[in-house]
């Protein structure tokens, strides 16, 4: 399978610990997103990476969220002192490209859930 | 206002059925503009890309009206599979950071 994939497809945890999810992307791709998505609304951007380089965060990112891709790769996105509002799917996407605006193919996503 | 703004719906059509659904967006720069789908606790998938000129995929069409800014996604000929979240996405000019419209629900019955 080829396509952008994530772990773990599911996360519970209590108030207050720590998680780490991983987004392995299409591995052609340059650039690579991670969305925070809620029932009933779209996908919101929080971070955007081209190759290892984390280009642009979302100005509603808190400081408890923190993302990496070290070698342009895989990408992991960690949330700290987690909350119950922090509750959603986390989805990641991929990209080709250096200049213009592509098609995103998105992984199946994380799906976090915060006692 | 909202960045990109649609009805959340649902539409409810029957088989058979045209279907339209319009997406506003608030930034006159943006320049490119995207129909994605998603079903059910899936995730979203491009449907079609929008272009100035329209485009056109066998039962769906998609236009995009620069001067009201909004663009639109017609559906002919409804499917049952047809059922899902419709998105719209837009990219300001020289933005590669895509703003999602919440999107709209669609549902076909027989």
């Amino acid at each position: 399978d080829t396509g952008v994939s994530q772990d773990p497809r599911h996360k519970i945890t209590k108030r207050g610990q720590n998680v780490t999810f991983r987004c392995d992307p299409i591995s052609e791709h340059n650039r690579l997103y991670w969305y925070r998505q809620t029932l009933g609304q779209g996908p919101e951007f929080l971070t955007y990476f081209q190759n290892e380089a984390q280009l642009e965060k979302s100005r509603l990112l808190s400081d408890r969220f923190s993302a990496e891709r070290p070698k342009g790769s895989f990408s992991t996105l960690e949330i700290q002192r987690t909350e119950q509002g922090d509750s959603a799917m986390y989805l990641c996407a991929s990209s080709r490209g250096r200049t213009g605006v592509y098609e995103q193919f998105f992984g199946p996503g994380t799906r976090l859930t915060v006692l | 206002r909202k960045e990109v703004e649609q009805d959340p719906g649902p539409f409810n059509v029957p088989e058979g059925a045209t279907v339209a659904f319009n997406c506003t967006y608030s930034n006159s720069a943006s320049q490119s503009f995207f129909w994605y789908r998603q079903d059910c606790r899936k995730e979203p998938k491009l449907l079609m890309s929008v272009y100035s000129s329209g485009n056109e995929d066998g039962r769906f069409t998609a236009q995009l009206n620069r001067a009201s800014q909004y663009i639109s996604l017609l559906i002919r000929d409804s499917k049952l599979s047809d059922s899902a979240t419709y998105l719209c996405v837009v990219n300001a000019g020289g933005s590669y950071i895509p703003t999602f419209g919440r999107g709209t629900s669609l549902i076909v019955h027989p």
